[in-house]
């Protein structure tokens, strides 16, 4: 059973610039959350899509946006990048059905911008 | 606000003894209970989860919850130097699917 897949792995861009990324999520999973993890900072929750449905969103700016799509993948988009937008973007998928909150991640998409 | 609070570490374990690390959470109504294991430059794994009061074990680890004193914990019985990674306590608060995250405890196994 193939995991979640991210692209890309990496990615440098310039402030101002927007990012697109990426997310497939395990076969059968209808959900997808995205993260974003800086050094010391843990895992910050972006949001999380459902059936094409955004359910649940962090305490981000409206730079950070995302959709789903009918096979279940994700993108998630910033626009006009800032430097402290360099991290690693983590993508999870779970079966939703199952009820379990189980996680389950990607490699992640490492963000530098400069 | 919904919290899950950790130690950050490091948390320095001789190899062979036993780590343990500790969780705490502000929300009464959690339900669940996560310990994700995250190698650095990695992403997260999950490594056990927990529903009820007590003790639950899987083969070196041994998760622990107290819903009286708000408190989950992780226990790593013989410690090996693979065990050093970053350990994150998550909690599924209800029936809302988001899991509430610590910030991690850096571990540490000195051989």
């Amino acid at each position: 059973k193939a995991g979640v897949t991210q692209t890309p792995r990496y990615l440098i861009k310039t402030r101002g610039q927007q990012v697109t990324l990426s997310c497939s999520p395990i076969s059968g999973h209808r959900s997808v959350s995205w993260y974003q993890q800086t050094p010391g900072q843990g895992l910050q929750f972006l949001f999380e899509y459902f059936s094409e449905t955004q359910r649940n969103k962090g305490n981000f700016p409206g730079r950070f946006s995302g959709r789903q799509f009918s096979n279940s993948r994700s993108e998630m988009n910033v626009s006009t990048l800032e430097l402290g937008d360099s991290a690693l973007y983590l993508c999870a998928s779970s079966n939703r059905d199952k009820n379990t909150g189980e996680l389950f991640f990607g490699e992640g998409s490492r963000l530098t911008v400069l | 606000q919904k919290e899950v609070e950790q130690n950050s570490g490091p948390l320095s374990v001789p190899e062979g003894a036993i780590a343990s690390l500790n969780c705490t959470y502000s929300d009464r109504g959690s339900q669940s209970f996560f310990w994700y294991r995250q190698y650095s430059g990695k992403s997260p794994e999950l490594i056990m989860f927990i529903y009820s009061n007590g003790d639950k074990e899987d083969g070196r680890f041994t998760a622990q919850l107290n819903k009286a004193s708000q408190y989950v914990s992780l226990l790593i019985r013989d410690s090996q130097p693979s065990d050093s990674a970053t350990y994150l306590c998550a909690v599924k608060v209800d029936s809302n699917y988001q899991l509430i995250w610590g910030a991690g405890t850096k571990l540490i196994i000195k051989p």
